[in-house]
């Protein structure tokens, strides 16, 4: 267990549909990462948060959105959703010191239909 | 810009056989580099990093890794491998300083195999 926690685990929905995936980071931990796995593009970074502030972005839609709360649990929205969408999206944390290893949850698996 | 490759997607071998996974990366300044495993429908768990010091990293499950500078590769090795091992092995990478310090780029993935 990473100590990475990711709801919900499984997500149907259709086409055009507003889906929220939310992350609770290790304990301790300021920054949160979110990537994407496909099976074409392999695993594609999305966004970071440091102690709720955006700290770096990567290959993330402007459909998609991402925010981090105060208490540094995070969430990532993805709207007007399509096919192309369907994929497992990755939360991870990692603390501020450097060298510091990135730990990943068990992903949410979202399915476009 | 910073990137990995793991220049074979799949790799077989029979169990109690040394395995390598292949890795070698491109970043500016010093490289922080990582390997994780994915088993199926699981997440990404960590096996080790380098970070500093000596070449040979030892992590999870024996598996250890050797950085290699001026070859910019960092192999996965085990010395007998089970059929446990079977999983999808990424390989990343991290720059030491940057504005993009936290970030990981992953490589494709290698699909390690090892059978009875």
């Amino acid at each position: 267990d990473s100590g990475v926690t990711q709801t919900p685990k499984h997500l149907i929905t259709a086409t055009g549909q507003r889906v929220t995936l939310r992350c609770s980071p290790r304990s301790g931990d300021l920054s949160v990462y979110w990537y994407q796995q496909s099976l074409d593009q392999g695993l594609q970074f999305l966004i970071q948060y440091y102690n709720g502030e955006e700290r770096a972005k990567g290959n993330i839609l402007e459909r998609f959105s991402a925010q981090q709360f105060p208490d540094l649990h995070s969430e990532l929205n993805l709207s007007s959703l399509e096919l192309g969408d369907s994929a497992l999206y990755f939360c991870a944390s990692s603390g501020g010191e450097e060298g510091n290893t990135i730990y990943f949850g068990e992903g949410s698996w979202l399915t476009v239909v | 810009a910073q990137s990995v490759a793991q220049p074979e997607d799949q790799v077989k071998v029979a169990e109690g056989n040394p395995l390598t996974v292949k890795c070698t990366y491109s970043v500016s300044g010093n490289p922080y580099l990582f390997w994780y495993v994915q088993y199926p429908n699981r997440g990404l768990q960590f096996l080790l990093k380098y970070i500093t010091g000596d070449n040979l990293v030892k992590g999870s499950y024996g598996f250890e890794a050797e950085f290699n500078k001026s070859q910019t590769s960092f192999h996965l090795k085990k010395p007998s491998a089970l059929v446990s091992d079977s999983a999808l092995y990424f390989c990343a990478v991290r720059r030491a300083r940057g504005s993009t310090l936290g970030r990981l780029y992953f490589g494709r993935g290698t699909q390690l195999t090892v059978w009875p």
